[in-house]
Order: structure tokens, then sequence, then C-alpha cells
């Protein structure tokens, strides 16, 4: 168990929706990243917040989202969904505002867009 | 653009015997260099990191091989067991960037 926890584990949705997955950091992590991992490919890297800051962005498309809140939870949305969007999504934390070792997944969220 | 490159799907090795998983890369400003395993349904989890002022690095049966002028690392599992049946993950980074740039996997499968 890594201390990280996402909510929904699966979910099945429709084209055109919207839906938000949401992420606990590992107690004391300011840090969360968030990774798409599209069928057959590796983890692509969507977006870094810090202390509630953006931090960075990676290739996050413009239909989808994030924000982490006051309490360091994270959520990210994905709206006007499409067949594509179709993957698994990683929640990850590390404790500082840098790369500082490793990160923390936690399960994924599998998002299926039929 | 894949800037780290497993070639490799995936690789059946036997009890007892070497696991050898190969990465390469094309960013030469990459300083940092992890090994992740993920079982299914469950995220990555950290095995081993390498620095690029080092060769290697070596943490009980599993040890990772940097070659710079090559760009290429490798991760060497001995003995390779059941357990290790997973798919491994290489990643980068650069020493001042907040995010890790995943190769697409290796599915190593270590039969009895």
């Amino acid at each position: 168990d890594s201390g990280v926890t996402q909510t929904p584990k699966h979910l099945i949705t429709a084209t055109g929706q919207r839906v938000t997955l949401r992420c606990s950091p590992r107690s004391g992590d300011l840090s969360v990243y968030w990774y798409q991992q599209s069928l057959d490919q590796g983890l692509q890297f969507l977006i870094h917040y810090y202390n509630g800051e953006e931090r960075a962005k990676g290739n996050i498309l413009e239909r989808f989202s994030a924000q982490q809140f006051p309490d360091l939870h994270s959520e990210l949305n994905l709206s006007s969904l499409e067949l594509g969007d179709s993957a698994l999504y990683f929640c990850a934390s590390s404790p500082g505002q840098g790369f500082s070792g490793e990160l923390f997944f936690g399960e994924g969220s599998r998002l299926t867009v039929l | 653009d894949q800037q780290v490159k497993q070639n490799s799907p995936s690789l059946s090795v036997q009890e007892g015997r070497i696991s050898i998983l190969n990465c390469d890369y094309t960013n030469s400003m990459f300083d940092y260099f992890l090994w992740y395993k993920k079982y299914p349904a469950e995220g990555p989890t950290f095995l081993i990191s390498i620095s690029s002022i080092k060769d290697k690095n070596e943490d009980g049966r599993f040890t990772v091989f940097l070659n710079k002028s090559a760009k290429h690392l490798s991760l060497h599992i001995v003995p390779s067991q059941p357990g290790d049946s997973a798919v491994y993950f290489c990643a980068a980074t650069t020493g001042t960037a907040s995010k890790l740039t995943f190769g697409t996997g290796t599915r190593l499968q270590v039969t009895l």
C-alpha cells in the first residue's frame, strides 16, 4: 500500500460526458502528479501540483483540468470525453516541490469511454 | 517523440536465471534514472534508481547499469523468481524537472 488513494477505481461513461477523478496523497506529501496510461503505452505526464499551485504541465488536453485543494487532495476533471480518453489515470505523490527520488503511485482509475 | 524507449515488450526467463531488461533514452539532459515495477491492478512501485554520476547501483538481487555514452541502461535481476513476474518501466528525469518520463514497459514472466 503506497498510501496514495484514488477514486473511483473503475468508471464507465459515454462520449461527450464529464468525469472527475480524485486523489489523496500520502500523509505529509505536498506534491501531486497525474499520469495517463493508454493501452500499451508508457505513463504520460499530465500535470504536477505542489501545495495547491500548478508547477508543471505535460501533454494535458485543454478538455482536461486539475486542481489541488487546501487539504492537498487533487481532482482531475475530464470533459467532452472521447473514445481515445479511455485509459488508466494514475496519481502519484512526493514530499517536496521538485523531484526527490521517487514517486508513490496510487492504484489508478480505469476510465472507459463508450 | 519517445524519449525513453523499451524495445522489448516482453521477456520470459526461467526461475533462477538472470533477467536483463533494457532501456534506451535520447535526451542527454536526463541525469537520474529509475525502474518501477507494476503488478496487475496495482500502481507502479519504485524498484531501484541510478544517478548519472554512477554507472552501477545494486540492491539485493537487482542491479542497474548505466552507459551514458550509449544512452542505455539495463536492469539485471539475479536470480529471477516467479514473484518478479510483472511489467517493468524505465523512467528518467533531469535534475530540475518535476516529472518522470517513462518508457512503454517490458512484461517479464519468470517461469518455473
